[in-house]
C-alpha cells in the first residue's frame, strides 16, 4: 500500500542504547519530517528534509540525527537513548501542491526508554 | 514563542449537535497554511481540512468547516452533526510559507490538542 511506513511500531530501549527508527515513503514526496508527540504538548518537529541530501533541525533536535540519502528513506537515529526520549514518533512526507491532502503521516513508533 | 494555541484541553458535545474547536495562531508570514488533524485512540493522524491564508472562502469538507478569521488569527474547526466516532484528539497545525514550496514547506507546527468526547 502506498504511504509512509514506520518501523518498528513499538520499542523498549535501555538508557544509553542507540537505535534507528525507520521511515520510508513510496510516493516520491520531496519533503519528509520527524515529529515526537508527548502528552499535553502536541507534535513537535525534530528534523526535516526538503530533498535527498538536505536536512535541517527542527524545534527539538538534541539527541537525534538524520540523513536522507534517497528520496524514499528518512531514518531517525537516537545516539544514546535517555528516558526523556520516551515518546511517540511520527514520520511525515509531503509534496508541493497538495495543500492539506499533500501531507501523509506514518502510523507512529511508540518508544520507551527505561 | 507558541505559534499555535488550542485553549480547550477537553470538549464535550451531544451526538447530532455541532461543536467548535478553537485555534489561534501567530505568524509574521503573509503566506501560510492551516490544518486540522484528528487522532483517534488508535493513534494515527487523519487529515480533516486545510485553509490557505489567501483562500477567500472558508474551507469545508463534508461535516467539517474551518471558520477562518484572518485579522483575529483564528482558525476554528466546526464539526456539524457530531457522531460517536468523532470522539478523538484534534490538532490544529500551521505551515509557514505559501503553497509554492520553500524550506518551510515540510514543517508543521502543532497546537497542544483538544480531546473531544461525543455523548450519545
Amino acid at each position: 500500500n502506498a504511504g509512509v511506513t514506520q518501523t518498528p511500531k513499538f520499542q523498549v530501549l535501555k538508557t544509553g542504547q542507540s537505535m534507528t527508527l525507520q521511515c520510508a515513503q513510496d510516493m516520491n514526496h520531496e519533503y519528509m519530517s520527524w515529529y515526537r508527540q508527548d502528552p499535553g504538548m502536541g507534535l513537535r518537529l525534530i528534523h526535516y528534509s526538503v530533498g535527498a541530501g538536505i536536512t535541517d533541525q527542527g524545534e527539538v533536535p538534541n539527541g537525534y540525527n538524520v540523513s536522507r540519502s534517497t528520496t524514499e528513506d528518512f531514518p531517525l537515529r537516537l545516539l544514546s537513548a535517555a528516558p526523556s526520549q520516551t515518546s511517540v514518533y511520527f514520520c511525515a512526507s509531503s509534496y508541493l501542491g497538495g495543500r492539506g491532502y499533500g501531507y501523509t503521516f506514518g502510523s507512529g513508533t511508540r518508544l520507551t526508554v527505561v | 514563542a507558541q505559534k499555535i494555541t488550542q485553549t480547550q484541553p477537553g470538549m464535550f458535545v451531544q451526538e447530532k449537535e455541532a461543536v467548535t474547536l478553537d485555534c489561534t495562531y501567530d505568524t509574521s508570514d503573509q503566506s501560510y497554511g492551516l490544518f486540522w488533524y484528528k487522532q483517534p485512540s488508535s493513534g494515527e493522524m487523519i487529515f480533516l481540512i486545510y485553509q490557505g491564508s489567501y483562500d477567500e472562502q472558508n474551507a469545508t469538507e463534508g461535516r467539517y468547516s474551518l471558520n477562518f478569521q484572518k485579522a483575529r488569527k483564528s482558525a476554528n474547526l466546526v464539526i456539524s452533526a457530531s457522531q460517536l466516532g468523532d470522539s478523538a484528539m484534534y490538532f490544529c497545525a500551521m505551515r509557514e510559507g505559501g503553497d509554492a514550496g520553500g524550506t518551510s514547506y515540510g514543517k508543521l507546527t502543532f497546537g497542544q490538542g483538544t480531546i473531544l468526547t461525543v455523548h450519545p
